[in-house]
C-alpha cells in the first residue's frame, strides 16, 4: 500500500525551513528517505528502523513515530542544494523485507 | 565501488521493436530491483530479485514485460513488443538482503522513448 507524502509541493527561500511527512495506515517495519534531482537517479538519504526513532546528518533530519506509521523529513536552513524531489519509501511490518513501496513524491525548490 | 550500472542510457525505438535494458548491481549485492518512473504513476516496483531468483512480479504490466537474472551480476528487463505507453525512465536499484534496513542503491536510470 503506497504511502501518502505531504505537501506535494514546497517552495521555500535560502534559509528557511521545510518539514516533509510520509504516512501509512499500517504499522511499518523500516522507512527509507530518497532525494532526486532533475533528470538523475534518486539517492539515499536515511532510513528509520526504531519507532520514536530520531537521526539525520547536517541540516537533514528524521524522525519515526512511536506506532511506526509516520514519519516526518527536516530540512533546516535551507541550501539551494536542496531542491529536488523527496520520495518516502516504506516497508510495512507485516511483510519485511526488502520490497519498497514509494510515496508520490514532495517537489521542493529553494529559491535565492 | 562503480555503484549500479545501465545500459543504455538512452534508447529511442520504434513501437512493435523489441528493448532490453540491462543492469549491473553492486558487486555483494544480493537483491535487485527493477522500477519504472513516469510523472503520472511516479516510482513504481516491476519485479524484483534475490540471490537471483525472481521474487515478486507482481507489478510487472503485462505479458510484454520480461526480466531475467542469469547471475549475480547481471540482469536484463525486456519488453516485446514495445508501445509508446512504455516510455518512461526505467531504473535499477540494488541491495544486500540481511543488511541494515536493505537500502537500495539506484542506477542511473534508462530514458526509455517509444514512438
Amino acid at each position: 500500500q503506497q504511502p501518502v507524502q505531504s505537501p506535494q509541493a514546497v517552495i521555500l527561500r535560502e534559509g528557511e525551513d521545510a518539514v516533509i511527512n510520509c504516512s501509512s495506515s499500517k504499522a511499518l517495519y523500516s522507512v527509507h528517505w530518497y532525494r532526486q534531482k532533475h533528470g538523475e537517479a534518486p539517492v539515499f538519504l536515511m532510513i528509520l528502523l526504531k519507532g520514536g526513532e530520531q537521526k539525520g546528518h547536517d541540516k537533514i533530519s528524521a524522525s519515526f513515530n512511536e506506532k511506526k506509521q509516520q514519519s516526518s523529513l527536516y530540512l533546516t536552513a535551507s541550501q539551494l542544494s536542496y531542491s529536488g524531489t523527496y520520495f518516502c519509501g516504506t516497508v510495512p511490518k507485516e511483510n519485511a523485507g526488502n520490497m519498497l513501496t514509494f510515496g508520490g513524491g514532495t517537489r521542493l525548490m529553494v529559491k535565492p | 565501488d562503480a555503484g549500479v550500472i545501465q545500459s543504455p542510457r538512452h534508447e529511442v525505438t520504434e513501437m512493435g521493436q523489441e528493448v532490453t535494458l540491462r543492469c549491473k548491481p553492486i558487486s555483494g549485492h544480493n537483491s535487485l530491483f527493477w522500477y519504472r518512473q513516469t510523472m503520472m504513476r511516479g516510482l513504481e516496483l516491476l519485479i524484483y530479485f534475490n540471490n537471483n531468483v525472481p521474487i515478486d512480479d507482481s507489478g510487472m504490466p503485462e505479458d510484454r514485460f520480461s526480466a531475467k537474472m542469469p547471475n549475480a551480476s547481471f540482469s536484463t528487463l525486456k519488453i516485446q513488443p514495445s508501445e509508446p505507453r512504455d516510455s518512461a525512465v526505467y531504473f535499477c536499484a540494488s541491495s544486500l538482503l540481511g543488511g541494515e534496513g536493505e537500502t537500495q542503491y539506484f542506477g542511473p536510470g534508462t530514458r526509455l522513448l517509444v514512438l
